[in-house]
């Protein structure tokens, strides 16, 4: 079965300006998490779906992030406008069950913001 | 809340030679469940061990093991038989099992780096 997927790996791109990052969960997977890595510092949890319905978005830093889930595939996260501190690692992980341990992660989209 | 501490930004070790990598947490939460996750240069996070925090035996999975001190509230993994391939960085991840959050929270992680 193919893995979770994320798109761009890397992104580059100026303060102020937006992005947008794409992730594919596996398929049959309802449950779809965002987390963020700054460098140095924990894997910090953003936002989980369930299907297309956000479970929590506890984790969002602010409303420069907005993530979508569209019919309960793959997700978006749009950061706009993009400051220096947004940069880090985003990763992506899908679960089937929400109380699986499994959670199987995307390889993440390094986002540098200058 | 749930805290999850991995004191060791950095580790070295020697091929062949075993290595603990050092986690300990923080929750209020009766069952929870404790993860490692490596995760290689490529940048994939991948699951490596799993405890839950009623089970009687330290997890084992081929060459990692999980040294579970449930009074010590650690969660130290395990590597025996260190391979060049087991460079990485570690993040050490727990959640409840029951009630709670079930979202996972992880540490900073811990970089190992495997030498000949």
């Amino acid at each position: 079965e193919a893995g979770v997927t994320q798109f761009p790996s890397h992104s580059v791109i100026e303060k102020g300006q937006t992005v947008t990052l794409r992730c594919d969960p596996i398929s049959g997977h309802d449950n779809l998490y965002w987390y963020r890595r700054v460098m140095g510092k924990e894997i910090k949890f953003l936002l989980h779906f369930v299907k297309e319905s956000k479970q929590d978005e506890s984790g969002m830093p602010n409303n420069r992030f907005l993530a979508e889930r569209t019919g309960g595939t793959y997700s978006t996260l749009k950061v706009q406008p993009a400051e220096l501190e947004d940069s880090g690692v985003y990763f992506c992980a899908s679960s089937q069950d929400l109380r699986s341990y499994g959670y199987t992660f995307g390889s993440g989209t390094r986002l540098t913001v200058v | 809340a749930q805290k999850i501490t991995q004191t060791q930004p950095g580790m070295f070790v020697q091929e062949k030679e075993a290595v603990t990598l050092d986690c300990t947490y923080d929750t209020s939460d009766q069952s929870y469940g404790l993860f490692w996750y490596k995760q290689p240069s490529s940048g994939e996070m991948i699951f490596l061990i799993y405890q839950g925090s009623y089970d009687e035996q330290n997890a084992t999975e081929g060459r990692y093991s999980l040294n579970f001190q449930k009074a010590r509230k650690s969660a130290n993994l395990v590597i025996s038989a260190s391979q060049l391939g087991d460079s990485a960085m570690y993040f050490c991840a727990m959640r409840a099992t029951s009630g709670g959050s079930y979202i996972p929270t992880f540490g900073r992680g811990t970089s190992l780096i495997v030498h000949p």
